[in-house]
């Protein structure tokens, strides 16, 4: 059983196309991160939530965690080639150990020029 | 300045060998994590250092499973008699104490023949 679930797992769109990947879960987290991971390299932090409802944005990149920080969202505006990659969502359950994280399985986007 | 460096890039066994794998975190982190990924999989945590001491060791799937960090810096983790199963990328990652963010290495990809 995953305790995130990450959809789609995969997404092929052309350049230029807006998406959104989606983090769940049944349990509350204190805190939710967004990574990018090449091939053949670890994952990159790009954000971190920790307040419901919280909304961040990064470039052409937005992120929101639900109300209930049970889940999340990750919004690509005009997708570019270089956004290509795996995207992960990771929670962590303590405020006071926030490495100790539970991954979802990824979304490999691929977005063709 | 250098980040988490991990040895060797790929360690290609046979089943039943036992090997090392070796992790240098960035300088004056004191939090050590090692993480699991399979194939097509997101991450799994597998034991947290803080110091010398595996302050969480919860995500080790087995007893041929151990890591050690003698002096607060470098990482081993030891496998014993492997196997096929065994196979997969092996992320370390360092930070400051139990906190975000996380500096993943490129990881060691493990194949057991």
């Amino acid at each position: 059983t995953q305790l995130l679930e990450q959809s789609p797992q995969f997404l092929s769109i052309q350049e230029g196309e807006n998406l959104t990947v989606y983090c769940n879960s049944s349990s509350v987290f204190s805190s939710l991160q967004w990574y990018r991971q090449e091939p053949g390299e670890g994952p990159v932090l790009l954000v971190t939530v920790v307040t419901g409802g919280e909304v961040k944005k990064l470039k052409r990149l937005t992120f929101q965690f639900g109300d209930a920080r049970k889940d999340s969202s990750l919004h690509i505006t005009a997708a570019q080639p270089g956004d290509t990659g795996l995207y992960l969502c990771a929670g962590s359950f303590r405020s006071s150990n926030t490495g100790k994280l539970i991954f979802g399985q990824g979304t490999t986007l691929q977005v063709k020029p | 300045g250098a980040g988490v460096s991990q040895t060797p890039s790929n360690k290609v066994t046979e089943k039943g060998k036992y090997v090392e794998l070796r992790c240098d975190p960035i300088s004056g982190h004191t939090a050590l994590y090692w993480y699991r990924q399979s194939l097509g999989q997101g991450p799994e945590f597998l034991i947290y250092f803080q110091g010398t001491g595996a302050a969480d060791d919860s995500g080790l799937p087995n007893d041929r499973f151990f890591a050690v960090r003698p002096e607060g810096s470098v990482s081993t983790l030891k496998i014993q008699r492997t196997e096929r199963g065994d196979s997969a990328v092996y992320l370390c990652a360092s930070g400051e104490i139990g906190r975000s963010p996380l500096h993943f290495g490129n990881g060691t990809r493990l194949t057991v023949t």
